[in-house]
Protein backbone atom coordinates (compact mmCIF):
# COMPACT_ATOMS: atom_id res chain seq x y z
CA UNK A 1 0.00 0.00 0.00
CA UNK A 2 0.98 3.53 -0.41
CA UNK A 3 2.20 5.79 1.98
CA UNK A 4 3.39 9.12 2.35
CA UNK A 5 5.35 10.84 4.60
CA UNK A 6 5.52 14.36 5.25
CA UNK A 7 7.49 16.69 8.43
CA UNK A 8 7.39 18.25 10.62
CA UNK A 9 3.97 18.27 11.96
CA UNK A 10 3.98 21.51 12.89
CA UNK A 11 6.33 24.55 12.55
CA UNK A 12 6.66 28.32 14.49
CA UNK A 13 8.25 29.99 11.79
CA UNK A 14 9.24 34.00 11.60
CA UNK A 15 7.77 36.59 9.14
CA UNK A 16 11.07 36.53 6.54
CA UNK A 17 12.17 33.40 7.34
CA UNK A 18 12.41 30.87 4.66
CA UNK A 19 10.72 27.41 4.89
CA UNK A 20 11.14 23.88 3.40
CA UNK A 21 8.24 20.91 3.77
CA UNK A 22 9.49 17.63 2.49
CA UNK A 23 7.27 14.78 1.11
CA UNK A 24 8.27 11.28 0.15
CA UNK A 25 6.28 8.38 -0.94
CA UNK A 26 6.40 5.11 -0.33
CA UNK A 27 4.97 1.77 -2.60
CA UNK A 28 4.64 3.27 -5.53
CA UNK A 29 6.94 4.83 -8.70
CA UNK A 30 6.44 7.56 -10.80
CA UNK A 31 3.33 8.97 -9.12
CA UNK A 32 1.34 12.16 -9.86
CA UNK A 33 2.00 14.12 -6.57
CA UNK A 34 0.20 17.40 -5.06
CA UNK A 35 0.54 19.89 -2.76
CA UNK A 36 -2.87 21.17 -0.75
CA UNK A 37 -3.24 23.97 1.93
CA UNK A 38 -5.93 24.46 4.21
CA UNK A 39 -6.33 27.78 5.47
CA UNK A 40 -8.99 28.98 8.14
CA UNK A 41 -12.33 28.06 7.44
CA UNK A 42 -11.72 27.30 4.16
CA UNK A 43 -11.28 23.73 2.05
CA UNK A 44 -8.28 22.15 0.77
CA UNK A 45 -6.58 24.73 -1.98
CA UNK A 46 -4.59 22.67 -4.26
CA UNK A 47 -1.09 24.73 -4.73
CA UNK A 48 1.32 22.40 -7.07
CA UNK A 49 1.37 19.47 -8.60
CA UNK A 50 3.87 17.41 -10.16
CA UNK A 51 3.88 14.42 -12.77
CA UNK A 52 7.67 14.02 -12.55
CA UNK A 53 10.81 14.43 -11.79
CA UNK A 54 11.59 18.30 -12.35
CA UNK A 55 7.90 18.98 -13.78
CA UNK A 56 6.02 21.37 -11.25
CA UNK A 57 2.55 22.77 -11.92
CA UNK A 58 1.28 25.86 -10.15
CA UNK A 59 -2.55 26.58 -9.76
CA UNK A 60 -2.41 29.85 -7.90
CA UNK A 61 0.28 32.91 -7.86
CA UNK A 62 2.15 32.76 -4.44
CA UNK A 63 4.31 33.04 -2.12
CA UNK A 64 5.57 29.70 -2.50
CA UNK A 65 7.82 27.24 -4.63
CA UNK A 66 7.89 23.50 -5.39
CA UNK A 67 9.93 21.27 -6.66
CA UNK A 68 10.55 17.04 -7.32
CA UNK A 69 13.88 16.22 -7.11
CA UNK A 70 13.17 12.55 -7.14
CA UNK A 71 10.55 10.34 -8.47
CA UNK A 72 9.10 9.78 -4.86
CA UNK A 73 10.19 13.21 -3.44
CA UNK A 74 8.34 16.26 -3.05
CA UNK A 75 9.25 19.82 -1.42
CA UNK A 76 7.53 23.04 -0.89
CA UNK A 77 9.65 26.02 -0.25
CA UNK A 78 9.50 29.94 0.41
CA UNK A 79 12.37 32.14 0.53
CA UNK A 80 10.63 34.59 2.90
CA UNK A 81 7.52 33.66 4.44
CA UNK A 82 4.18 36.20 5.05
CA UNK A 83 1.34 36.04 7.97
CA UNK A 84 -0.93 35.00 4.75
CA UNK A 85 1.55 31.98 4.41
CA UNK A 86 0.08 30.61 7.85
CA UNK A 87 -1.97 27.29 7.48
CA UNK A 88 -2.34 22.99 7.17
CA UNK A 89 -0.09 21.84 4.28
CA UNK A 90 -0.78 18.28 3.05
CA UNK A 91 0.96 16.57 0.63
CA UNK A 92 -1.15 13.44 -1.79
CA UNK A 93 -0.47 11.06 -3.67
CA UNK A 94 -3.94 10.72 -6.27
CA UNK A 95 -4.52 8.21 -8.49
CA UNK A 96 -6.72 8.07 -11.27
CA UNK A 97 -10.59 8.85 -9.71
CA UNK A 98 -9.50 11.18 -7.61
CA UNK A 99 -8.67 8.35 -4.66
CA UNK A 100 -5.68 9.72 -3.04
CA UNK A 101 -3.44 9.16 -0.30
CA UNK A 102 -2.40 11.90 1.97
CA UNK A 103 0.49 12.71 4.41
CA UNK A 104 -0.58 13.87 8.01
CA UNK A 105 -0.28 17.63 7.14
CA UNK A 106 2.62 20.37 8.29
CA UNK A 107 0.70 22.86 10.91
CA UNK A 108 2.61 26.02 10.06
CA UNK A 109 2.00 29.44 11.88
CA UNK A 110 3.83 32.32 10.27
CA UNK A 111 4.42 35.11 13.48
CA UNK B 1 -15.52 31.80 -5.82
CA UNK B 2 -15.84 28.78 -3.83
CA UNK B 3 -16.91 25.91 -6.32
CA UNK B 4 -17.63 23.71 -3.79
CA UNK B 5 -19.57 24.27 -0.74
CA UNK B 6 -20.61 22.36 2.43
CA UNK B 7 -22.62 24.98 3.92
CA UNK B 8 -23.38 23.22 7.30
CA UNK B 9 -19.84 24.07 9.60
CA UNK B 10 -21.43 20.80 11.92
CA UNK B 11 -23.86 18.37 12.66
CA UNK B 12 -24.55 16.15 15.53
CA UNK B 13 -26.38 12.57 15.39
CA UNK B 14 -27.29 10.31 17.40
CA UNK B 15 -25.72 6.35 17.88
CA UNK B 16 -27.14 4.10 14.98
CA UNK B 17 -29.32 6.69 13.44
CA UNK B 18 -28.59 8.41 9.61
CA UNK B 19 -25.99 11.04 8.91
CA UNK B 20 -26.50 13.28 5.99
CA UNK B 21 -23.72 15.33 4.82
CA UNK B 22 -24.45 17.69 1.87
CA UNK B 23 -22.37 19.52 -0.38
CA UNK B 24 -23.40 21.99 -3.04
CA UNK B 25 -21.18 22.80 -6.49
CA UNK B 26 -21.33 25.31 -9.22
CA UNK B 27 -18.90 24.40 -11.75
CA UNK B 28 -20.59 21.87 -14.53
CA UNK B 29 -17.32 20.95 -15.85
CA UNK B 30 -17.03 18.91 -12.80
CA UNK B 31 -17.57 14.95 -13.43
CA UNK B 32 -16.15 13.08 -10.31
CA UNK B 33 -17.56 13.69 -6.88
CA UNK B 34 -15.58 12.35 -3.84
CA UNK B 35 -16.01 12.46 -0.15
CA UNK B 36 -12.58 12.12 2.76
CA UNK B 37 -12.90 12.16 5.93
CA UNK B 38 -10.38 13.51 8.32
CA UNK B 39 -9.41 13.08 12.08
CA UNK B 40 -7.86 15.17 14.11
CA UNK B 41 -4.03 15.68 13.20
CA UNK B 42 -4.32 13.20 10.13
CA UNK B 43 -4.35 13.69 6.46
CA UNK B 44 -7.78 12.94 4.98
CA UNK B 45 -8.80 9.56 4.02
CA UNK B 46 -10.53 8.66 0.93
CA UNK B 47 -13.83 7.42 1.67
CA UNK B 48 -16.31 7.06 -1.19
CA UNK B 49 -16.59 8.60 -4.76
CA UNK B 50 -19.39 8.98 -7.51
CA UNK B 51 -18.57 9.03 -11.11
CA UNK B 52 -21.03 11.96 -12.94
CA UNK B 53 -22.82 9.12 -15.34
CA UNK B 54 -24.37 7.91 -12.02
CA UNK B 55 -26.72 9.00 -9.61
CA UNK B 56 -26.36 6.65 -6.46
CA UNK B 57 -23.18 4.66 -5.22
CA UNK B 58 -23.08 2.75 -1.93
CA UNK B 59 -20.14 1.07 0.22
CA UNK B 60 -21.32 -0.78 2.69
CA UNK B 61 -22.94 1.93 5.53
CA UNK B 62 -21.91 4.68 3.66
CA UNK B 63 -24.35 5.90 0.28
CA UNK B 64 -23.15 8.89 -2.03
CA UNK B 65 -25.84 10.57 -4.03
CA UNK B 66 -26.10 12.65 -7.08
CA UNK B 67 -28.01 15.49 -8.11
CA UNK B 68 -26.78 16.67 -11.30
CA UNK B 69 -29.66 18.98 -12.40
CA UNK B 70 -29.54 20.59 -8.64
CA UNK B 71 -25.39 20.11 -8.80
CA UNK B 72 -25.85 18.55 -5.40
CA UNK B 73 -24.44 15.76 -3.63
CA UNK B 74 -25.00 14.14 0.04
CA UNK B 75 -23.36 11.35 2.10
CA UNK B 76 -25.65 9.02 3.90
CA UNK B 77 -24.24 6.97 6.60
CA UNK B 78 -26.14 4.40 8.08
CA UNK B 79 -26.20 3.45 10.95
CA UNK B 80 -23.97 6.15 12.57
CA UNK B 81 -21.52 4.77 14.86
CA UNK B 82 -19.21 7.00 17.12
CA UNK B 83 -16.30 6.44 15.36
CA UNK B 84 -17.57 7.69 12.27
CA UNK B 85 -17.04 11.80 14.36
CA UNK B 86 -14.44 13.29 11.96
CA UNK B 87 -14.50 15.88 9.78
CA UNK B 88 -16.09 15.73 6.12
CA UNK B 89 -14.86 17.06 3.02
CA UNK B 90 -16.48 16.68 -0.50
CA UNK B 91 -14.39 17.14 -3.46
CA UNK B 92 -14.92 17.26 -6.99
CA UNK B 93 -12.75 17.43 -10.59
CA UNK B 94 -13.38 17.87 -13.71
CA UNK B 95 -11.75 15.27 -16.12
CA UNK B 96 -10.82 11.99 -15.34
CA UNK B 97 -7.76 12.04 -17.94
CA UNK B 98 -4.30 13.35 -17.39
CA UNK B 99 -3.56 15.03 -14.23
CA UNK B 100 -6.85 16.58 -13.83
CA UNK B 101 -8.34 13.47 -11.71
CA UNK B 102 -5.65 15.26 -8.73
CA UNK B 103 -6.73 18.49 -9.06
CA UNK B 104 -9.46 18.75 -6.66
CA UNK B 105 -11.33 21.16 -5.30
CA UNK B 106 -12.43 20.59 -1.75
CA UNK B 107 -15.42 21.83 0.46
CA UNK B 108 -14.48 23.50 4.01
CA UNK B 109 -15.87 20.23 5.57
CA UNK B 110 -18.50 19.31 7.95
CA UNK B 111 -17.79 18.04 11.43
CA UNK B 112 -19.23 15.27 12.33
CA UNK B 113 -20.28 13.86 16.11
CA UNK B 114 -21.98 10.92 16.78
CA UNK B 115 -22.76 10.53 20.55
CA UNK B 116 -23.41 7.09 22.34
Amino acid sequence: SQTIHQWPATLVQPVGSPLSLECTVEGTSNPNLYWYRQAAGRGLQLLFYSVGIGQISSEVPQNLSASRPQDRQFILSSKKLLLSDSGFYLCAWISVGGMGTFGSGTRLTVV
Amino acid sequence: DQQVKQNSPSLSVQEGRISILNCDYTNSMFDYFLWYKKYPAEGPTFLISISSIKDKNEDGRFTVFLNKSAKHLSLHIVPSQPGDSAVYFCAASAGAGGTSYGKLTFGQGTILTVHP
